[in-house]
């Protein structure tokens, strides 16, 4: 079966740097995938998703890249802010469902 | 516009009680998802309903188990004889369509205990 997951259980950053935070999936024939934040007792939060005809999207700070030779995705984040610290998954969507990765935590250090 | 409700937030049942979790999905949403997020991992999904039907359980555990989205009234995640294993956090999410394109919106999670 598919899995989605991610190199890093966990990444701390100096406040103002930038943040790149990596996840590998095996479904090749994946059609979208999305990155999603989760602060502490809260729900995930939709951040940017691409579709896999693309290989890079850019959306306000957040950057995703998409190599289907290696079948990796990144999120990038600029100048990463204080309150970016969260559990950052990456999520394969298909009609209906999205399969989750175990998450990467995200620590900005003021 | 109100985003995805769940209630309880929180729930604490004995083992050998049953757990009723209740979820609203967004106003003109028709599709509703749950997952279950064990502490230090990622969400796992389990079933998927459109109004009055069941389209995909097969992350349902077969005994236990059970969901309903009825035609009124909210989505309804029931779990019977409850064990320590089930204790989790379980989201639900609701979207517009069930394309591939079709955000899911998820809400705040309802955190079960079970002692």
């Amino acid at each position: 079966g598919e899995s989605v997951g991610l190199h890093l259980p966990t990444l701390s950053v100096q406040e103002g740097d930038n943040s790149i935070i990596n996840c590998a999936y095996s479904n090749s024939a994946s059609d979208y995938f999305i990155w999603y934040k989760q602060e502490s007792g809260k729900g995930p939060q939709f951040i940017i998703d691409i579709r896999s005809n693309m290989d890079k999207r850019q959306g306000q700070r957040v950057t995703v890249l998409l190599n289907k030779t290696v079948k990796h995705l990144s999120l990038q984040i600029a100048a990463t802010q204080p309150g970016d610290s969260a559990v950052y998954f990456c999520a394969e969507k298909g009609a209906g469902k999205s399969t989750f990765g175990d998450g990467t935590t995200l620590t900005v250090k003021p | 516009n109100a985003g995805v409700m769940q209630n309880p937030r929180h729930l604490v049942r004995r083992r050998g009680q049953e757990a009723r979790l209740r979820c609203s999905p967004m106003k003109g949403h028709s599709h509703v998802y749950w997952y279950r997020q064990l502490p230090e991992e990622g969400l796992k999904f389990m079933v998927y309903l459109q109004k009055e039907n069941i389209i995909d359980e097969s992350g349902m555990p077969k005994e236990r188990f059970s969901a309903e989205f009825p035609k009124e009234g909210p989505s309804i995640l029931r779990i019977q004889q409850v064990v320590r294993g089930d204790s989790a956090a379980y989201f639900c999410a609701s979207s517009l369509g069930q394309g591939v394109r079709g955000e899911q919106y998820f809400g705040p999670g309802t955190r079960l205990t079970v002692t």
